[in-house]
């Protein structure tokens, strides 16, 4: 069945630093999401990306689509204390008898440190 | 408010005791969904259902049991078969017109701890 992978697990940066998350799937997604769960809360929808190729920003997140479409990224630029948490991609199985089963990959947990 | 509600928000059980955890949503959303969360090993999906009075198991259905009787319910039984049930549990559900790929909305989470 599909499996989602991101890596890495853990990162931890200074406040300033960039930060990015990469997402690999073991199918061909028909779309990714990006998700934040911020500490001891519930996971939030960022964004959705679903054409091969596409990228969208967010302020000073970037997310990447992979041309194949089995990969993505999140990129933080700049990171500030706020945005601490853990960051999942999700992607949906796009037919017969998995349609609709959302895949979490593992998630990657961000520290900063101010 | 429309939302989706998941009570208790802690629950406490003996070891061998069938546990059920509540999953109500009023956002008029077809599609349902249970993940277990455990720390470093991210949302793992045990249930889905995509419409009313039907559901498929996800990748860690062993050991817990749904039904969907309403569309705005999906309660989850933790059965004594589950060998390790002490988790974060998080119910979610999504608009699911056929053939589009919506956001997937969560509830605050039930964190079930077994002794």
């Amino acid at each position: 069945g599909q499996q989602v992978m991101q890596i890495p697990q853990y990162q931890h940066v200074q406040e300033g630093e960039d930060f990015t998350t990469y997402c690999n799937s073991s199918t061909t997604l028909s779309n990714i999401q990006w998700y934040k769960q911020r500490p001891g809360g519930h996971p939030v929808f960022l964004i959705q990306l679903v054409k091969s190729g596409e990228v969208k920003k967010q302020k000073r997140l970037t997310f990447q689509f992979g041309e194949a479409k089995k990969n993505s990224s999140l990129h933080i630029t700049a990171t500030q204390t706020t945005d601490v948490g853990t960051y999942f991609c999700a992607g949906y199985s796009a037919g017969g008898t998995s349609y609709g089963k959302l895949t979490f990959g593992q998630g990657t947990i961000l520290t900063v440190h101010p | 408010d429309g939302g989706i509600t998941q009570s208790p928000k802690y629950l406490f059980r003996k070891e061998g005791q069938n546990v059920t955890l509540s999953c109500e949503q009023n956002l008029n959303h077809d599609a349902m969904y249970w993940y277990r969360q455990d720390p470093g090993q991210g949302l793992r999906l045990i249930y889905y259902s995509q419409i009313v009075n039907d559901f498929q198991k996800g990748d860690i259905a062993e050991g817990y049991s749904v039904s969907r009787e309403k569309k705005e319910s999906f309660p989850l039984t933790v059965t004594s078969a589950q060998k390790n049930p002490t988790a974060f549990y998080l119910c979610a559900s999504r608009d699911a017109l056929w053939g589009s790929n919506t956001e997937a909305f969560f509830g605050q989470g039930t964190r079930l701890t077994v002794v």
